[in-house]
Protein backbone atom coordinates (compact mmCIF):
# COMPACT_ATOMS: atom_id res chain seq x y z
CA UNK A 1 0.00 0.00 0.00
CA UNK A 2 1.17 3.40 -0.84
CA UNK A 3 1.85 5.70 2.08
CA UNK A 4 2.01 9.64 1.77
CA UNK A 5 3.56 12.06 4.14
CA UNK A 6 2.65 15.92 3.59
CA UNK A 7 5.99 18.23 4.93
CA UNK A 8 5.71 22.06 4.99
CA UNK A 9 5.27 25.28 7.00
CA UNK A 10 2.74 25.04 9.78
CA UNK A 11 1.98 29.08 10.03
CA UNK A 12 2.02 31.05 6.75
CA UNK A 13 1.27 34.86 6.71
CA UNK A 14 -1.67 36.58 4.74
CA UNK A 15 -0.83 37.69 1.10
CA UNK A 16 1.88 35.19 0.87
CA UNK A 17 2.16 31.82 -1.09
CA UNK A 18 1.65 28.34 1.15
CA UNK A 19 3.82 25.38 -0.12
CA UNK A 20 3.63 21.66 0.77
CA UNK A 21 5.14 18.66 -0.53
CA UNK A 22 3.75 15.00 -0.27
CA UNK A 23 6.91 12.03 -0.43
CA UNK A 24 5.45 8.92 -1.66
CA UNK A 25 6.47 5.90 -0.71
CA UNK A 26 5.34 2.40 -1.29
CA UNK A 27 4.31 3.25 -4.97
CA UNK A 28 6.04 4.76 -8.30
CA UNK A 29 4.99 8.25 -9.13
CA UNK A 30 5.05 6.91 -12.50
CA UNK A 31 1.94 4.28 -11.83
CA UNK A 32 -0.48 4.83 -14.93
CA UNK A 33 -3.45 4.65 -12.96
CA UNK A 34 -2.94 6.98 -10.52
CA UNK A 35 -2.95 10.66 -10.13
CA UNK A 36 -1.71 12.73 -7.14
CA UNK A 37 -3.82 15.21 -5.34
CA UNK A 38 -4.62 17.66 -2.35
CA UNK A 39 -7.62 18.13 -0.47
CA UNK A 40 -8.14 20.06 2.47
CA UNK A 41 -10.05 20.48 5.81
CA UNK A 42 -10.73 24.18 7.31
CA UNK A 43 -11.27 23.18 11.04
CA UNK A 44 -14.68 21.91 12.26
CA UNK A 45 -15.56 21.98 7.93
CA UNK A 46 -15.94 19.58 5.44
CA UNK A 47 -13.77 18.31 3.18
CA UNK A 48 -12.59 20.24 -0.32
CA UNK A 49 -10.68 18.97 -3.27
CA UNK A 50 -8.31 21.07 -4.53
CA UNK A 51 -6.48 19.59 -7.35
CA UNK A 52 -4.83 16.76 -8.93
CA UNK A 53 -1.58 15.64 -11.34
CA UNK A 54 -0.56 13.23 -13.22
CA UNK A 55 3.02 11.87 -13.67
CA UNK A 56 3.14 13.19 -17.32
CA UNK A 57 2.31 17.09 -15.86
CA UNK A 58 -1.44 16.61 -16.44
CA UNK A 59 -3.51 18.96 -13.76
CA UNK A 60 -7.07 18.84 -12.62
CA UNK A 61 -7.99 21.82 -10.54
CA UNK A 62 -11.41 23.00 -8.43
CA UNK A 63 -12.65 25.79 -10.23
CA UNK A 64 -12.68 27.94 -6.98
CA UNK A 65 -9.18 27.89 -6.39
CA UNK A 66 -7.69 27.27 -10.15
CA UNK A 67 -6.55 31.04 -9.99
CA UNK A 68 -4.06 30.78 -7.08
CA UNK A 69 -2.95 26.70 -7.21
CA UNK A 70 -0.30 25.24 -9.04
CA UNK A 71 0.88 21.61 -8.56
CA UNK A 72 3.69 20.11 -9.60
CA UNK A 73 6.05 16.41 -9.18
CA UNK A 74 9.25 15.39 -8.89
CA UNK A 75 9.49 11.86 -10.12
CA UNK A 76 13.13 11.56 -9.47
CA UNK A 77 12.26 11.71 -5.61
CA UNK A 78 9.39 10.61 -5.34
CA UNK A 79 7.45 13.59 -4.60
CA UNK A 80 4.51 16.20 -5.32
CA UNK A 81 3.73 19.77 -4.44
CA UNK A 82 1.14 22.26 -3.75
CA UNK A 83 1.62 25.95 -3.96
CA UNK A 84 -1.72 28.57 -3.27
CA UNK A 85 -0.71 32.08 -3.57
CA UNK A 86 -2.41 35.36 -2.05
CA UNK A 87 -3.48 32.79 1.12
CA UNK A 88 -6.21 34.71 3.76
CA UNK A 89 -7.46 33.19 6.80
CA UNK A 90 -9.80 31.43 4.91
CA UNK A 91 -7.54 29.21 3.73
CA UNK A 92 -6.57 28.09 7.31
CA UNK A 93 -7.26 24.09 7.58
CA UNK A 94 -5.76 20.73 7.68
CA UNK A 95 -4.53 20.04 4.30
CA UNK A 96 -4.21 16.18 3.18
CA UNK A 97 -1.87 14.59 0.44
CA UNK A 98 -3.93 11.77 -1.07
CA UNK A 99 -3.93 9.38 -4.49
CA UNK A 100 -7.03 9.46 -6.89
CA UNK A 101 -7.35 5.99 -8.68
CA UNK A 102 -8.34 7.26 -12.47
CA UNK A 103 -10.38 4.90 -15.16
CA UNK A 104 -8.76 3.09 -18.47
CA UNK A 105 -6.36 5.96 -19.94
CA UNK A 106 -7.00 8.04 -16.86
CA UNK A 107 -10.22 9.80 -18.90
CA UNK A 108 -11.88 9.72 -15.63
CA UNK A 109 -10.90 10.74 -11.98
CA UNK A 110 -13.01 7.88 -9.85
CA UNK A 111 -11.80 7.76 -6.25
CA UNK A 112 -9.64 8.98 -3.62
CA UNK A 113 -7.28 5.89 -2.08
CA UNK A 114 -4.77 6.55 0.25
CA UNK A 115 -4.66 9.33 2.24
CA UNK A 116 -1.34 10.85 4.16
CA UNK A 117 -2.38 11.98 7.70
CA UNK A 118 -2.86 15.89 7.34
CA UNK A 119 -0.84 19.03 8.14
CA UNK A 120 -2.62 21.80 9.75
CA UNK A 121 -1.33 25.24 8.16
CA UNK A 122 -2.51 28.27 9.63
CA UNK A 123 -2.38 31.59 7.66
CA UNK A 124 -1.67 34.81 10.60
CA UNK A 125 0.04 37.59 10.71
CA UNK B 1 -18.69 24.45 -7.94
CA UNK B 2 -20.74 23.22 -5.21
CA UNK B 3 -20.88 20.31 -2.85
CA UNK B 4 -23.16 17.41 -2.85
CA UNK B 5 -25.97 17.69 -0.31
CA UNK B 6 -25.97 15.47 2.69
CA UNK B 7 -28.10 15.17 5.84
CA UNK B 8 -26.01 17.18 8.40
CA UNK B 9 -26.53 14.30 11.32
CA UNK B 10 -28.00 10.38 11.24
CA UNK B 11 -28.37 8.39 13.75
CA UNK B 12 -29.37 5.14 15.37
CA UNK B 13 -29.12 2.41 17.60
CA UNK B 14 -26.68 -0.39 17.90
CA UNK B 15 -27.92 -3.54 15.82
CA UNK B 16 -29.97 -0.58 13.33
CA UNK B 17 -29.07 0.03 10.13
CA UNK B 18 -28.80 3.69 9.00
CA UNK B 19 -28.82 5.41 5.19
CA UNK B 20 -27.03 8.47 4.20
CA UNK B 21 -28.01 10.13 1.22
CA UNK B 22 -25.99 12.26 -1.45
CA UNK B 23 -28.32 14.15 -4.18
CA UNK B 24 -26.12 15.82 -7.10
CA UNK B 25 -27.04 16.93 -9.81
CA UNK B 26 -26.93 15.43 -13.87
CA UNK B 27 -23.34 16.69 -14.32
CA UNK B 28 -21.95 14.29 -11.14
CA UNK B 29 -23.95 11.41 -9.41
CA UNK B 30 -26.50 11.38 -12.05
CA UNK B 31 -24.03 11.40 -15.06
CA UNK B 32 -21.56 8.75 -13.95
CA UNK B 33 -20.92 5.91 -11.78
CA UNK B 34 -17.83 7.31 -9.85
CA UNK B 35 -19.32 7.90 -6.81
CA UNK B 36 -17.76 6.94 -3.26
CA UNK B 37 -17.73 7.42 0.33
CA UNK B 38 -15.49 7.87 2.87
CA UNK B 39 -15.31 7.89 6.89
CA UNK B 40 -13.69 10.27 9.25
CA UNK B 41 -12.84 9.49 12.69
CA UNK B 42 -11.73 11.88 14.79
CA UNK B 43 -8.83 13.61 14.34
CA UNK B 44 -7.84 11.54 11.48
CA UNK B 45 -7.70 11.34 8.02
CA UNK B 46 -10.65 10.08 5.74
CA UNK B 47 -10.87 6.11 5.30
CA UNK B 48 -12.18 5.29 1.74
CA UNK B 49 -15.30 2.84 2.47
CA UNK B 50 -16.91 2.27 -1.00
CA UNK B 51 -15.98 3.25 -4.59
CA UNK B 52 -17.38 3.09 -8.37
CA UNK B 53 -20.89 3.51 -6.62
CA UNK B 54 -21.09 0.05 -4.80
CA UNK B 55 -17.87 -1.35 -4.79
CA UNK B 56 -16.11 -2.17 -1.40
CA UNK B 57 -12.30 -2.35 -1.12
CA UNK B 58 -10.81 -5.47 0.99
CA UNK B 59 -10.82 -4.95 4.47
CA UNK B 60 -13.77 -2.87 4.31
CA UNK B 61 -16.31 -4.13 6.72
CA UNK B 62 -19.61 -5.28 4.92
CA UNK B 63 -22.26 -4.15 6.80
CA UNK B 64 -21.33 -0.82 4.28
CA UNK B 65 -22.64 -0.47 1.05
CA UNK B 66 -23.74 1.80 -1.16
CA UNK B 67 -26.22 2.28 -4.25
CA UNK B 68 -27.21 5.13 -6.45
CA UNK B 69 -30.35 6.16 -8.18
CA UNK B 70 -30.63 8.87 -10.61
CA UNK B 71 -28.76 12.39 -8.79
CA UNK B 72 -29.03 10.37 -5.43
CA UNK B 73 -26.39 7.94 -3.99
CA UNK B 74 -26.73 6.14 -0.83
CA UNK B 75 -24.59 4.66 1.91
CA UNK B 76 -26.34 2.23 4.28
CA UNK B 77 -24.68 1.18 7.40
CA UNK B 78 -26.18 -1.91 8.96
CA UNK B 79 -25.98 -3.71 12.69
CA UNK B 80 -24.60 0.01 13.59
CA UNK B 81 -21.83 -0.29 16.18
CA UNK B 82 -20.33 2.24 18.29
CA UNK B 83 -17.08 2.19 16.54
CA UNK B 84 -18.96 3.49 13.90
CA UNK B 85 -19.23 7.31 15.21
CA UNK B 86 -17.72 9.10 12.79
CA UNK B 87 -18.38 11.83 9.76
CA UNK B 88 -18.79 10.23 6.35
CA UNK B 89 -18.41 12.61 3.26
CA UNK B 90 -19.68 11.30 -0.43
CA UNK B 91 -17.81 11.88 -3.55
CA UNK B 92 -18.36 12.15 -7.22
CA UNK B 93 -16.75 12.95 -10.43
CA UNK B 94 -18.35 15.65 -12.81
CA UNK B 95 -18.58 16.34 -15.74
CA UNK B 96 -15.99 19.57 -15.46
CA UNK B 97 -13.25 17.01 -15.05
CA UNK B 98 -13.12 17.54 -11.26
CA UNK B 99 -14.02 15.76 -8.05
CA UNK B 100 -16.79 17.18 -5.53
CA UNK B 101 -17.42 16.07 -2.04
CA UNK B 102 -20.35 16.28 -0.55
CA UNK B 103 -21.13 18.62 2.90
CA UNK B 104 -20.73 15.50 5.41
CA UNK B 105 -22.63 13.81 7.70
CA UNK B 106 -22.11 13.19 11.44
CA UNK B 107 -23.45 10.14 12.86
CA UNK B 108 -24.32 8.88 15.89
CA UNK B 109 -24.92 6.13 17.51
CA UNK B 110 -27.89 6.29 20.54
Amino acid sequence: QPQLQESGPGLVKPSEALSLTCSVSGASIYSNNLYWGWVRQPPGKGLEWIGSIYHSGKTYYNPSLKSRVSTSVDTSQNLFSLTLTSVTVADTAVYFCVNVVCSINCYFLRYFDQWGPGTLVTVSS
Amino acid sequence: QSALTQPASVSGSPGQSITISCTGTSSDIGGYEFVSWYQQLPDQAPKMLIYDVSNRPSGVSNRFSGSKSGNTASLTISGLQAEDEADYYCSSYTSGTTLVFGSGTKVSVL
